[in-house]
């Protein structure tokens, strides 16, 4: 199965900045999924990212605040905008290969919002 | 989305079997089951998935009951290494418009005991 990088691993940011986390994927695949996971809770999909069109935001996520970009099979970003304390969390990238059976996710990032 | 109920924690001796409950009775008829674990500090990790019949791979069995509205994952001898949160998923066709995206509950933390 495909393997993930993400980057950074972890990062303190200043509130109102905002930090793009790169996710890179050693094979072609078919889908592309951002999540959050708050410490202690299980993993909340933010969006799909789709190859070549807007991302599929879930209910709660906007594009404003989450802008994503797939530009080709194996890559994709998520930026977090104007940030706040609340946004502190783990941010998870995860991926789907055809033909194989399960999704491989990223050992996340670890944001701190001062 | 169809949901799943899971117990919150579970305990286990190392090297006995550990059998992990999940109810899904919204299921529908071409829903697949899916199991994951995250082990601290990491991503998930796919664990193993079905449909309809019962499945064994390297890592667990996946019992399925006849009217799909729970399963149960089997770790055959526990060990300390699989102390980890259990997520049993329910995961749409692909081609349909939530594009086979995984859905996390709440999951079931297993503790293992030496």
């Amino acid at each position: 199965s495909a393997v993930i990088s993400q980057k950074p691993s972890r990062d303190i940011c200043q509130r109102g900045t905002s930090l793009t986390i790169q996710c890179q994927v050693d094979s072609q695949v078919t889908m592309m999924f951002w999540y959050r996971q708050q410490p202690g809770q299980s993993l909340t999909l933010i969006a799909t990212a789709n190859q070549g069109s807007e991302a599929t935001y879930e209910s709660g996520f906007v594009i404003d605040k989450f802008p994503i970009s797939r530009p080709n099979l194996t890559f994709s970003t998520l930026t977090v905008s104007n940030m706040s304390p609340e946004d502190s969390s783990i941010y998870l990238c995860s991926a789907r290969s055809t033909g194989v059976d399960g999704y491989t996710f990223g050992s996340g990032t670890r944001l701190t919002v001062v | 989305d169809a949901k799943t109920t899971q117990p919150n924690s579970m305990e286990s001796n190392e090297e006995e079997p550990v059998h992990l409950p999940c109810n899904h009775s919204t299921i529908s008829g071409t829903d697949y089951i899916h199991w994951y674990r995250q082990l601290p500090s990491q991503g998930p990790e796919y664990v193993i998935h079905g449909l309809t019949s019962n499945v064994n791979n390297r890592m667990a069995s996946l019992a399925i009951a006849e009217d799909r509205k729970s399963s149960t994952l089997i770790l055959h001898r526990a060990t300390l290494r699989d102390a980890a949160v259990y997520y049993c998923i329910l995961r749409v066709p692909f081609g349909s418009s939530n594009t086979g995206k995984l859905i996390f509950g709440q999951g079931t933390t297993l503790q293992v005991k030496p």
